[in-house]
């Protein structure tokens, strides 16, 4: 079945530093590629998504660009805030039954310290 | 910008009762979904439901889980008689027009059970 590898966390940077976030996948087909950010409290946001290969979503400085030949979607950030310190989910949007369902990794915490 | 909303934001119930989650999903969508996150864990799809009748289902959604749109604009979860390992996050979910995987599912903030 659909399965999705990100590195765990914790994720502890300083203001300004470089973010990336690792995440593999594995599923039949052609499936979507999506981030959902979840700030302490509160639900799941999409923060951006990629339905084909070689597709970048971008969003909030974010991105990440649909890796095929890697099965790779990883997640990428120049400069992070304070404000960025959030759990960050890589997921896909598979078939299943001629329907979609969304397969979520473990989740990576992002703690960004001033 | 529309949003899924959920209530209640948080439940605590005794083991052996019954809970009623619910959701109002996006107005114009179609697909309608339900996820669970225990403490520390991944998020696990539960059910989907299209067209009033579930689409799918996995291997968590037993006998005790059910859902229904009551109305034009409910889609509820409930729990017939709650186990302590049912503690979690349920987020509902929902997309829009035809279901298939290109579709973002947008989430509502989800509702916190903690079963005693």
């Amino acid at each position: 079945g659909d399965s999705v590898t990100q590195m765990e966390g914790p994720v502890t940077l300083s203001e300004e530093a470089f973010l990336t976030i690792n995440c593999t996948y594995t599923a039949t087909g052609y499936p979507s590629l999506f981030w959902y950010v979840q700030y302490p409290g509160e639900g799941l946001q999409l923060l951006l998504k990629a339905t084909k290969a070689d597709d970048k979503g971008s969003n909030k400085g974010f991105e990440a660009t649909y890796r095929k030949e890697t099965t790779s979607f990883h997640l990428e950030k120049g400069s992070v805030q304070v404000s960025d310190s959030a759990v960050y989910f890589c997921a896909l949007g598979g078939l299943s039954g001629g329907y979609q369902k969304v397969t979520f990794g473990i989740g990576t915490k992002l703690q960004v310290i001033p | 910008e529309p949003e899924v909303t959920q209530t209640p934001s948080h439940q605590v119930t005794q083991m052996g009762q019954e809970v009623i989650l619910r959701c109002v999903p996006i107005s114009n969508h179609l697909y309608f979904y339900w996820y669970r996150q225990i403490l520390g864990q991944k998020v696990e799809f539960l059910v989907s439901f299209y067209n009033n009748e579930i689409s799918e289902k996995s291997e968590i959604f037993d006998d005790q889980f059910s859902v229904e749109r009551p109305d034009g604009s409910n889609f509820t979860l409930k729990i017939r008689s709650t186990k302590l390992e049912d503690s979690a996050m349920y987020f509902c979910a929902s997309t829009g027009t035809s279901g298939g995987y290109r579709e973002t599912q947008y989430f509502g903030p989800g509702t916190r059970l903690l079963v005693l």
